[in-house]
Formats: C-alpha cells, sequence, structure tokens
C-alpha cells in the first residue's frame, strides 16, 4: 500500500497568516503518460464529512477559495492557504487515488493561536 | 444536486454482521461509482471498496476476506455487508461519490460494536 505522510499534524494559526502543510507519498503518484500527479486535498470540519477541496494535486474543485493552493508532484506536496480564515479551521487529508487500495494521510489539524 | 445518505443501525454485537445502506439522488449509479470510506473516532480515514458503474465491485484487501457491497440501481441504493465484527471496527462509516477521489460525501452514519 502507498502510504501517506502529513507534516505537521497540528498547526496554531491567526487569522490572516499564510499556512503550508506537507503530503509525503512513498512512491510516485505522477503518472508518466498523462503527466498528472494522482492526488487530492479534503478539508473535514468537526461533525461534518470531508469536503474535496483540490484534485490532481492543483486544481481546485468548483466553489473553493483561491486561497486555497495545492502545488507539488512526484512524491512531495503542499497545501498552502494564503490566508487562513477563521471558517478554514478543520483537519486537513491528503489521498492518493494512484493505486488501490486508496490511501490517505494522517492529518493536519489547523487550530486557534 | 447530488446527494448520499447512509443509514444503518447504529449498535451492533461482537462477531455479528454490519448491514448498512447509502441512498443517492442526483445521478445514476450506472454513471458513477459509489466508495464506502470508514473513520475511526479522531483519526483518519480507510478506504473499504467500491461499486463501479457497471456493477463490478473493488475491495480493500484489509477487508476483502469478510466485506461485500452490492447495489439496487432501481431504488438508487448501495450495500454494504461486513462480517465478524470486532470492537475496532467501531467509527462513523461514509458513502462517497467519484471515480478515484471523492466528489460528494454522505453524512456519515456511526457503527458502535459492543456487547
Amino acid at each position: 500500500d502507498i502510504v501517506m505522510t502529513q507534516t505537521p499534524s497540528s498547526q496554531a494559526v491567526s487569522a490572516g497568516e499564510k499556512v503550508t502543510m506537507s503530503c509525503k507519498s512513498s512512491q510516485s503518484l505522477l503518472y508518466s503518460e498523462n503527466k498528472k500527479n494522482y492526488l487530492a486535498w479534503y478539508q473535514q470540519k468537526p461533525g461534518q464529512s470531508p469536503k474535496l477541496l483540490i484534485s490532481w494535486a492543483s486544481t481546485r474543485e468548483s466553489g473553493v477559495p483561491d486561497r486555497f493552493i495545492g502545488s507539488g508532484s512526484g512524491t512531495d506536496f503542499t497545501l498552502t492557504i494564503s490566508s487562513v480564515q477563521a471558517e478554514d479551521l478543520a483537519v486537513y487529508y491528503c489521498e492518493q487515488y494512484y493505486d488501490t487500495p486508496y490511501t490517505f494521510g494522517a492529518g493536519t489539524k489547523l487550530e486557534l493561536k | 444536486q447530488v446527494q448520499l445518505k447512509e443509514s444503518g443501525p447504529g449498535l451492533v454485537q461482537p462477531s455479528q454482521t454490519l448491514s448498512l445502506t447509502c441512498t443517492v439522488s442526483g445521478f445514476s449509479l450506472t454513471s458513477y461509482s459509489v466508495h464506502w470510506v470508514r473513520q475511526h473516532s479522531g483519526k483518519s480515514l480507510e478506504w473499504m471498496g467500491r461499486m463501479w458503474s457497471d456493477g463490478d465491485t473493488s475491495y480493500n484487501s484489509a477487508f476483502t476476506s469478510r466485506l461485500s457491497i452490492s447495489r439496487d440501481t432501481s431504488k438508487s441504493q448501495v450495500f454494504l455487508k461486513m462480517n465478524s465484527l470486532q470492537t475496532e471496527d467501531t467509527g462513523t462509516y461514509y458513502c462517497a461519490s467519484g471515480g478515484r477521489y471523492f466528489d460528494f460525501w454522505g453524512p456519515g452514519t456511526m457503527v458502535t460494536v459492543s456487547s
């Protein structure tokens, strides 16, 4: 199975700060034939189901604010929130869909400083 | 508008079988896959398996021997059955639609395995 490692596990932030979180995979998620990275990011708020933010490592879903930016390739990926808002306090998960079983990282929890 | 909703017993005794239903609307099961994903309390997410649009199934090998996914397209429902439940199967079970990543999720149903 592909292992997804997210760091940090939690991060205390203030509104307006720029935040970055990392996701590393145990093998490359870049498919050579189409040059796409098979990685997604999800946001989960307390008591809610996860919400898809980004697919293909950097493609924002419709309606997702442009302060959420996905980047990276191969085995190293980053989710950046350019200016954190109060409503962004949540747990963020990365998921690889390069191969089954699809696997998730342990999550990065954003908390208020 | 795509919607998914899980339903199930809430409480299951150890060694018994879990049966969950995912009822979908806003799309056809013959056009899109439906997945089952589990989350232990306060923990990460675990992909369990999927029902493909053509009726085929794929399973996480961690569950293969005791997990079965089926569907009733006329009722827009996908079913999960998992036997030999243990306390470590306690958690929230989600169904989600999508190809390989999960576009839409149900609200989840909490399952407690306890005598």
